[in-house]
């Protein structure tokens, strides 16, 4: 099956400092990423959709500049935490589909980041 | 607003039992439901369901969906510790672009020895 793989798996860093996750899929060509986000026993929220070559589109409440996400290869899409603050620590999980557009394709979960800031 | 609603929020067994988990909707447009499973690391698909009545089962885990009262179920059966998980429902929406997908909170099992 496809496979998604993040790093790293898990970081830790201090408040006010940039991290940055990548988000590779393997062995298919992802037109489409999607970055979530999970707190402990919470469910997943769809921080960003991103599609090759083009702006990521953001959730309603999602702050664009402090979330950077560059989608910038069929391969490789990478979310920056800019300036972390405590209240950023939390899960962060990619998932990679080979259709872009408006058709679900099956979606492949990366193995999640987990993020803590001191 | 779309949402998706699962319950039990938490569920504790012990091995053996038959447990059920629920996940309802409201979404315009429904496209499809699906559920995943996830432990420590990110979830693992379990089903995709986009027609009402028709069973989907694989081994002991087993799910279906109705389209009328807008929900779906998911049985697992003669469970073992190892199914301790939390399961995830989610939508996807037609109107939604890219297969954006609409979690529910997920349901926390715990099966007991």
């Amino acid at each position: 099956g496809a496979v998604v793989s993040q790093h790293p798996s898990r970081v830790i860093c201090k408040s006010g400092t940039s991290v940055k996750i990548e988000c590779r899929s393997l062995d298919f060509q992802a037109t489409t990423m999607f970055w979530y986000r999970q707190f402990p026993k919470k469910s997943l929220m769809l921080m960003a959709t991103s599609n090759e070559g083009s702006k990521a589109t953001y959730e309603q409440g999602v702050e664009k500049d402090k979330f950077l996400i560059n989608h910038a290869s069929l391969t490789l899409s990478t979310l920056t935490v800019t300036s972390a603050h405590p209240e950023d620590s939390s899960f962060y999980i990619c998932s990679a589909s080979g259709l872009a557009g408006v058709s679900y394709n099956e979606q492949f979960f990366g193995p999640g980041t987990r993020l803590t800031v001191l | 607003e779309d949402k998706v609603v699962q319950s039990p929020l938490s569920l504790v067994v012990h091995e053996g039992d038959t447990v059920t988990l629920n996940c309802s909707y409201e979404v315009t447009n429904f496209r499809s439901l699906l559920w995943y499973k996830q432990e420590k690391k990110a979830p693992t698909f379990l089903f995709m369901l986009t027609s009402s009545g028709i069973e989907k089962k694989s081994g002991r885990l087993s799910s279906i969906l109705d389209k009328k009262e807008l929900f779906s179920i998911l049985n697992i059966t003669a469970t073992q510790t190892g199914d301790s998980a939390i399961y995830l429902c989610a939508v996807e929406a037609r109107k939604l672009e890219g297969g954006k997908l609409i979690f529910g909170q997920g349901t926390e099992l715990s099966v007991k020895p």
